[in-house]
């Protein structure tokens, strides 16, 4: 009953590799967002989908790209893998895009080390 | 421009002690929302509580209370009589009616130590 889950927990791979992580939520929310935590465990959001069409595209390298297949889904593709790109990833959703329906759920994270 | 400032990067205290951690917050707009989220060392984000900007009314949840007050741009968080449970990194967050993202504090580590 997890409301929202990503898969892999953890990924490590090496730079140049192209590598997916996979988002779920089962709250029935609208709206889902990627957000990168770095080592200094700052916060930053990368990509926001609104039923399934993206709203927020924050200034993140073309190598990433969401991809939201339906409402409940939000994945993240990376393409050419760099060390700098090593962070934990989380997704998060929220009932709607804005105002009072903007509290986000987050999942646990998925931990990418690149070598 | 918006932004969130928790000026504690690290606090430590002994169990039982209360404590209290601040969060300074910078926006144009007249509806924002801000909220504090817990990250503890298992690693997942933890949703606390929302504040809508036209409510100043305090919280109190358990042990934990909220104190926003829009003159000084501030929601603080206090844990009173805190237990080792409560060591985590906790993160302000503000969001603004028209975005959605949130824009989080660089976070708090607390320590409660037996």
């Amino acid at each position: 009953d997890t409301a929202v889950s990503q898969t892999p927990k953890y990924l490590v791979t090496q730079m140049g590799n192209d590598k997916s992580i996979k988002c779920e939520q089962n709250l029935g929310h609208d709206t889902m967002y990627w957000y990168k935590q770095d080592s200094k465990k700052f916060l930053k959001i990368m990509f926001s989908y609104n039923n399934k069409e993206l709203i927020i595209n924050e200034t993140v390298p073309n190598r990433f790209s969401p991809k939201s297949p339906d409402k409940a889904h939000l994945n993240l593709h990376i393409n050419s893998l760099e060390l700098g790109d090593s962070a934990v990833y989380f997704c998060a959703s929220s009932q709607g895009p804005s105002g009072r329906e903007n509290t986000q759920y987050f999942g646990p994270g998925t931990r990418l080390t690149v070598l | 421009a918006q932004k969130v400032t928790q000026a504690q990067t690290e606090i430590s205290v002994v169990e039982k002690e209360d404590v209290t951690l601040d969060c300074v917050y910078e926006t144009r707009d007249t509806t924002y929302y801000l909220f504090w989220y817990k990250q503890p060392p298992s690693g997942e984000l933890v949703f606390l509580i929302r504040r809508n900007s036209f409510d100043e009314q305090n919280e109190i949840s358990g042990r934990y209370s909220w104190n926003f007050q829009k003159s000084t741009s501030s929601f603080n968080f206090t844990i009173t009589a805190s237990q080792v449970v409560d060591s985590a990194v906790y993160f302000c967050a503000l969001s603004y009616n028209q975005g959605g993202k949130l824009i989080f504090g660089q976070g708090t580590e607390l320590s409660v130590k037996p």
